[in-house]
């Protein structure tokens, strides 16, 4: 079983629409959550960070952490055509070292 | 944020050949540096833990004696990979910095091994 499981997609909506992107995981002992945005060929950088439960807004992203179901989601509002990109989930238990879901690929259609 | 590079950034090289990845921090000392790969339409996946001036510590799985790494200063980690084979052929991105929100990634490197 992998540490963290990601549906891939492809998720393809037209602009405006609310996204939600899940992932769940097996090591209850993980503290952070994150989630990244990845284009092509180019680094993971940093969308939203979550330590421990709850939620955490930043403007359009939502970010929610429930320890008990071992589930994480992203939600973008009023979703961009610059959005589209491959977001992916990162956890772990040290804040440094990070386990990352496999990234699902996101088309905002204008 | 802070900056963390890597060079080069795309590498093409023959079967048997050793390539060197460069991951430097601009702007910030870093004491621990981590490696990664990712397959096409995979996750990222940790490779190593690069901690400067001693050994490096390695997943499971992952051949110390293939990747070699360096951190040789607080501010370059370097990953060869020796003789390097088409199944080696991946996206290497290193990271550094702090704890989670302040761990930063470096744009990657494209091996592709012929």
């Amino acid at each position: 079983q992998k540490e963290v499981e990601q549906d891939p997609g492809p998720l393809s909506v037209p602009e405006g629409a609310i996204v939600s992107l899940n992932c769940t995981y097996s090591n209850s002992a993980f503290q952070y959550f994150m989630w990244y945005r990845q284009y092509s060929r180019k680094g993971p950088e940093l969308l939203m960070y979550t330590y421990s439960s709850g939620n955490k807004e930043d403007g359009r992203f939502t970010a929610q952490v429930d320890k008990s179901s071992k589930y994480i989601s992203l939600f973008i509002r009023d979703s961009q055509p610059s959005d589209s990109a491959t977001y992916l989930c990162a956890m772990s238990l040290t804040g440094n070292q990070f386990y990352f879901g496999t990234g699902t690929s996101l088309t905002v259609i204008p | 944020g802070a900056v963390v590079s890597q060079h080069p950034s795309w590498v093409i090289c023959k079967s048997g050949t050793s390539v060197k990845i460069e991951c430097r921090s601009l702007d910030f000392q870093a004491t621990t540096m981590f490696w990664y790969r990712q397959f096409p339409k995979q996750s990222l996946m940790l490779m190593a833990t690069s901690n400067e001036g001693s050994k490096a510590t390695y997943e499971q799985g992952v051949e110390k004696d293939k990747f070699l790494i360096n951190h040789a200063s607080l501010t370059l980690s370097t990953l060869t990979v020796t003789s390097a084979h088409p199944e080696d052929s991946s996206f290497y991105i290193c990271s550094g910095g702090g704890a989670a929100d302040t761990q930063y990634f470096g744009p990657g490197t494209r091996l592709t091994v012929l």
